[in-house]
């Protein structure tokens, strides 16, 4: 699976769109997008995912460059408890085998 | 439908021992993962089962690492001679093969003393 880079760490408003970035250069043309979060001692919870086309869903959006070299996921109004990590992940295929976590961006949302 | 399920929550253990760990995936789910986390790092791929075959154990970590789902439904996660390094989080996720994302449970945080 291609390797993802995101920033390490980043700051939000509340009630403003965050909006973090993700790079994945060496994309193959079979390997989907995935966001992924992980909120303090729980387990990582499914965002959304894409594969070239821009995606919605009720918690966040999914815009991936025409290129397909990075994407960006918005969470429209950033809450407190959107305070986690935010994992950026593409893998071969819709689901089905495993997925590589790097270090992800650490989104603090602040009052 | 509550979810994936994973137990204990917690456990700790003296150096040496064996641990189970138990996880009980989404009932119509024929994939189930297992993962390790270590402070400030991403989960990291053990191995996972296809119903009750296990398609891929070459991340497991040693041959102290094993893992089973003997009926397709429920899997284990056995660590034999437990060392200090082995303190970690245990994740456990459960998809359908085609079409569906990863469901994760709350994990089992392992501390080996």
């Amino acid at each position: 699976d291609a390797k993802t880079t995101q920033p390490p760490s980043m700051d939000c408003a509340e009630g403003r769109a965050a909006n973090l970035p993700c790079n994945h250069s060496t994309i193959s043309g079979n390997e989907y997008v995935y966001w992924y979060r992980q909120i303090h001692s729980q387990g990582p919870q499914y965002i959304i995912h894409g594969l070239k086309n821009n995606e919605t869903n009720e918690m966040a959006s999914l815009i991936i460059t025409e290129d397909r070299k990075s994407s960006t996921l918005i969470l429209p109004h950033a809450t407190l408890r959107d305070t986690a990590v935010y994992y950026c992940i593409v893998r071969v295929g819709n689901a089905g085998n495993m997925l590589t976590f790097g270090g992800g961006t650490r989104l603090m949302v602040k009052p | 439908d509550t979810g994936v399920s994973q137990n204990p929550r917690h456990k700790i253990t003296k150096r040496g021992q064996n641990v189970t760990f138990r996880c009980d995936p989404i009932s119509e789910h024929n994939r189930l993962y297992w993962y390790r986390q270590t402070l400030g790092q991403g989960p990291e791929f053990l191995t996972y089962f296809q119903n009750e075959a296990q398609l891929e154990k070459s991340r497991l970590l040693s041959d102290r690492f094993s893992a089973e789902r003997p009926k397709g439904s429920f899997s284990t996660l056995e660590i034999q001679r437990t060392e200090q390094g082995d303190s970690a989080m245990y994740l456990c996720a459960s998809s359908l093969t085609l079409g569906g994302v990863d469901t994760f449970g709350s994990g089992t945080r392992l501390t080996v003393v």
